[in-house]
């Protein structure tokens, strides 16, 4: 079965710093992989994805994400955060074993402070 | 090019009503889901339609819900009668059909649903 995990309920960060935000995988073939961004009183809005190639996936609003497969992981980063941000962000998988659905985390909420 | 539209926005109903939530895909996306989200928990899909077929309704959680696509445009999920387990923001999505590339699922702004 798939599954998401996104480890911390809330990420903290000050603007201008480096923003990380986690999100590791299971799946039985391979994987995947999106992000989506919920701002206030908004859907989800695409961020961006992995299908296969280079590790480094970048996206809409300067969000990249790694993947890497031996950690089954793919974390979103910005080098820079902007108070905009602030958000509530999933981290969602599929594989290529047929049915289209995606799995999702819980979510994490994304904080940044001026 | 508008986006997945969903109506009603939000609904407020009594335990034992009947809702019926609409969703408007992109035009031209032939697949639509459905998903839902419980107070702080994970996104859980609910099924797909690829034009007017169910192609998976594994996350149905029980006949109290009915989804359509008549046409293969606007879809609809009708809860009835609705349980107080039922609340929550319903998404809907849609994306293109294509055997060459995955595809990008695209989100509507949800309806968000309460049951007293």
């Amino acid at each position: 079965a798939q599954s998401v995990a996104q480890p911390e309920d809330q990420v903290n960060v000050a603007e201008g710093n480096p923003l990380t935000v986690k999100c590791t995988y299971s799946v039985s073939g391979n994987p995947y992989l999106f992000w989506y961004v919920q701002y206030p009183n908004r859907g989800l809005q695409f961020l961006l994805k992995y299908i296969t190639g280079d590790n480094l996936v970048k996206g809409s609003y300067g969000f990249e994400a790694e993947f890497n497969k031996s950690q089954t992981s793919f974390h979103l980063k910005k080098p820079s955060a902007l108070v905009s941000d602030s958000a509530l962000y999933f981290c969602a998988v599929r594989d290529d074993t047929g049915f289209q659905k995606l799995v999702f985390g819980t979510g994490t909420r994304l904080l940044v402070s001026p | 090019e508008a986006g997945v539209t969903q109506f009603p926005s939000h609904s407020v109903i009594e335990k034992g009503q009947t809702v019926t939530l609409r969703c408007d895909p992109i035009s031209g996306h032939d697949n639509l889901y459905w998903y839902r989200r419980v107070m702080g928990k994970e996104i859980k899909f609910l099924l797909h339609f690829v034009k007017e077929s169910k192609q998976d309704e594994s996350g149905m959680p029980n006949n109290r819900f009915l989804a359509e696509r008549t046409g293969g445009t606007y879809s609809t999920l009708k809860v009835q009668p609705a349980e107080l387990e039922d609340s929550g923001v319903y998404f809907c999505a849609s994306s293109q059909v294509s055997s060459t590339i995955v595809e990008t699922q695209y989100f509507g702004p949800g309806t968000r649903l309460l049951v007293l």
